[in-house]
């Protein structure tokens, strides 16, 4: 496609679900990041794949939280037993080369998708 | 949490009006980077700056990364009504304490222009 997108834009979970939610980067990009977003904040670093190795996943706050990108391409971020403090926008971006030192950093963002735990 | 201090939080000038804004930091950075987030949409980014000492333009926009590698500042001349949103700044920390990945971002600057 012609940009990130991700699904669902808005989700309601009750306390205590699971949920997942997707991106699908630009087509043939190779990193992919998945940032959260609290109301009034700039995003905060998640985690972030090369190809289908997730390479650093020190931003996830909890082991409630869980992100795959099995074929390289798409990724899912899950989130279980969602509590309240979880709402949050989900950002992902992706980046055409590998993420080096002084590599490529301009990381094109999707929508992302509104969460809120009730 | 977050080590970047972006000022101002926010702003309200006059279409025409040129507008500075500026990030700075304790911590030393490789790269810099401004986005613009519009309501509901994901950031977009205006410019990046990779070398100390770096002034560059992307159109009315100038930002620059500065001397000691803390701190950058944004520059937008003769404002528009477009020019409305939430401005980030964004950097790569030389010393990221075990995550090489991650940017680091700013809580952003809301820009308002009154036509």
């Amino acid at each position: 496609g012609a940009g990130v997108s991700q699904s669902p834009r808005y989700k309601v979970a009750k306390r205590g679900q699971d949920v997942a939610l997707r991106c699908d980067p630009i087509s043939g990009h190779v990193s992919l990041f998945w940032y959260q977003q609290a109301l009034g904040q700039g995003p905060e670093f998640l985690t972030y794949f090369q190809n289908e190795a997730q390479l650093d996943k020190s931003g996830l706050p909890s082991d409630r939280f869980f992100a795959e990108r099995p074929e390289g391409s798409v990724s899912t971020l899950k989130i279980q037993r969602t509590q309240q403090e979880d709402s949050a926008v989900y950002l992902c971006a992706s980046t055409r080369g590998p993420w080096t030192r002084r590599g490529s950093y301009e990381q094109y963002f999707g929508p992302g998708t509104r969460l809120t735990v009730t | 949490g977050q080590q970047l201090n972006q000022s101002p939080q926010s702003m309200f000038i006059q279409e025409g009006e040129d507008v500075s804004m500026n990030c700075t930091s304790s911590s030393i950075f490789n790269t810099w980077l401004w986005y613009k987030q519009d309501p509901g949409e994901g950031p977009v980014l205006l410019i990046a700056l990779y070398k100390a000492g770096e002034l560059t333009s992307n159109g009315r926009l100038t930002a620059q990364f500065g001397i000691t590698r803390k701190d950058s500042f944004l520059n937008i001349s003769a404002s528009i009504p477009s020019d409305v949103g939430i401005y980030f700044c964004a950097g790569q920390l030389k010393d990221s304490g075990g995550s090489n990945y991650k940017l680091t971002f700013g809580k952003g600057t809301l820009l308002t222009v009154n036509p």
